[in-house]
Parts: structure tokens; C-alpha cells; sequence
């Protein structure tokens, strides 16, 4: 299947500090990645969904402007945690549909995910 | 609005024992169902997709059936192996309205096969 890696793995900073995770999508293009959080023993929550070029769409209760997703090129999509806070600390994985097999329909592929624990 | 349930919520077996997991959603208006496996700490492995328009799909000793209608579908294990033991989650593509669709996932089994 289609690889989708993310960087870093797990990452520990500072209360008031911004991290920067990347997601990219190592042998398809995909115009579309989506980024989810997990907390223990809970599923995925859908976050925002990163559009190639233009503005990512966030789901209702995530903050935009503490959220930052940058989506620039059709393999790379960035989510910065601004101003973190303990509360932030989570798991976040993103995930990419390879636009050539099935378009809507196709499968989802998914990162290893990042950890993220702010002190 | 969309709901995916996932029972059990923890399994226990020995191994060589033939699994069903089921997963149920609410609403029928669906694209397709996934299911994945995610190891502890880890991302999410695909397992198997099933289209809408699809009654069942298989790979190797996994076997997913889909019932849009009474939005239901079941993971079927055969001859569990410890390897299997992971958290395995049910996910519905879902149609909105504007054509906006998202996948929304169940908590989840988490499956322990012990030898």
C-alpha cells in the first residue's frame, strides 16, 4: 500500500512553545490530507482536512488560529501547534487518500503518528 | 448525525480461535467502510476497504462483510494468531450535505490473542 510518513515521532517542548509536525505522502500525490487526535484509549477525531493550495476546512470546535495546517505542495502537509499547552498534549496522525485510486472512494492511508506531550 | 459503535469493546482468546468483530453506524448514507488495525502507539494499518455498493471483502485469514441497510459490518478473524493483538477500528466514509463526506471512526476492539 501507498506509505505515508510522518515526522516527528514524538516530540516533548515547553508550555508556550510552538511545535511543527509534518506529514507527507512518500510515492502518490494527494491533494487532500486530513488530520486527526487521539487521546488514550479513545478513537480519532477528525481536526481538519488540508487542501492543496487553499485554506484547510477545520470541524467544528478546533481552533483555526492554534491549529495552524499548511498544505503546499501534493506530497506535504504541516500542522503547527501554536502556543502549546498541556491540554494539547495527544497523539496526531494524519492521513492522505491517493487521489488516483478511486478518487472519493479510494482508501485512506495513514502516518505513524506523532506524539506530542507539552510539560 | 453519524455514530460508529464497536463491540466488544476488549476481547481475550487463545490462539487458534475464530474472531467476529462488529461494528454498527447509524447512519446508512455511507461512501465505504474501512477497517484498520493500530498497534499500540503506533499510526493506522488499512486492513480492508468495502465499498458501499460491496457486500464483503477479503485478505488473507480477514474476511468484512458490509450491511449498508441495517448498518452493520463485521471483521471475521480466522485462526488467531498473538500477532493479531492490536486495537482494530471500524471507520465510515460519510455523506453530508454540499457533497462534504469524512470518515468517522468507532473506539474500537482492542484484541489480545495470548499463545
Amino acid at each position: 500500500g501507498a506509505v505515508v510518513s510522518q515526522h516527528p515521532s514524538r516530540v516533548i517542548c515547553k508550555s508556550g512553545t510552538s511545535v511543527k509536525i509534518e506529514c507527507r505522502s512518500l510515492d502518490f500525490q494527494a491533494t487532500t490530507m486530513f488530520w486527526y487526535r487521539q487521546f488514550p484509549k479513545q478513537s480519532l477525531m477528525l481536526m481538519a482536512t488540508s487542501n492543496e493550495g487553499s485554506k484547510a476546512t477545520y470541524e467544528q470546535g478546533v481552533e483555526k488560529d492554534k491549529f495552524l495546517i499548511n498544505h503546499a505542495s501534493l506530497t506535504l502537509s504541516t500542522l503547527t501547534v501554536t502556543s502549546a499547552h498541556p491540554e494539547d498534549s495527544s497523539f496526531y496522525i494524519c492521513s492522505a487518500r491517493d487521489i488516483t485510486s478511486g478518487g472519493m472512494a479510494g482508501e485512506l492511508f495513514f502516518g505513524e503518528g506523532s506524539r506530542l506531550t507539552v510539560l | 448525525k453519524q455514530e460508529v459503535t464497536q463491540i466488544p469493546a476488549a476481547l481475550s482468546v487463545p490462539e487458534g480461535e475464530n474472531l467476529v468483530l462488529n461494528c454498527s453506524f447509524t447512519d446508512s448514507a455511507i461512501y465505504n467502510l474501512q477497517w484498520f488495525r493500530q498497534d499500540p502507539g503506533k499510526g493506522l494499518t488499512s486492513l480492508l476497504l468495502i465499498q458501499s455498493s460491496q457486500r464483503e471483502q477479503t485478505s488473507g485469514r480477514l474476511n468484512a462483510s458490509l450491511d449498508k441497510s441495517s448498518g452493520r459490518s463485521t471483521l471475521y478473524i480466522a485462526a488467531s494468531q498473538p500477532g493479531d493483538s492490536a486495537t482494530y477500528l471500524c471507520a465510515v466514509r460519510t455523506l453530508f450535505s454540499g457533497g462534504y463526506n469524512k470518515l468517522i471512526f468507532g473506539a474500537g476492539t482492542r484484541l489480545a490473542v495470548h499463545p
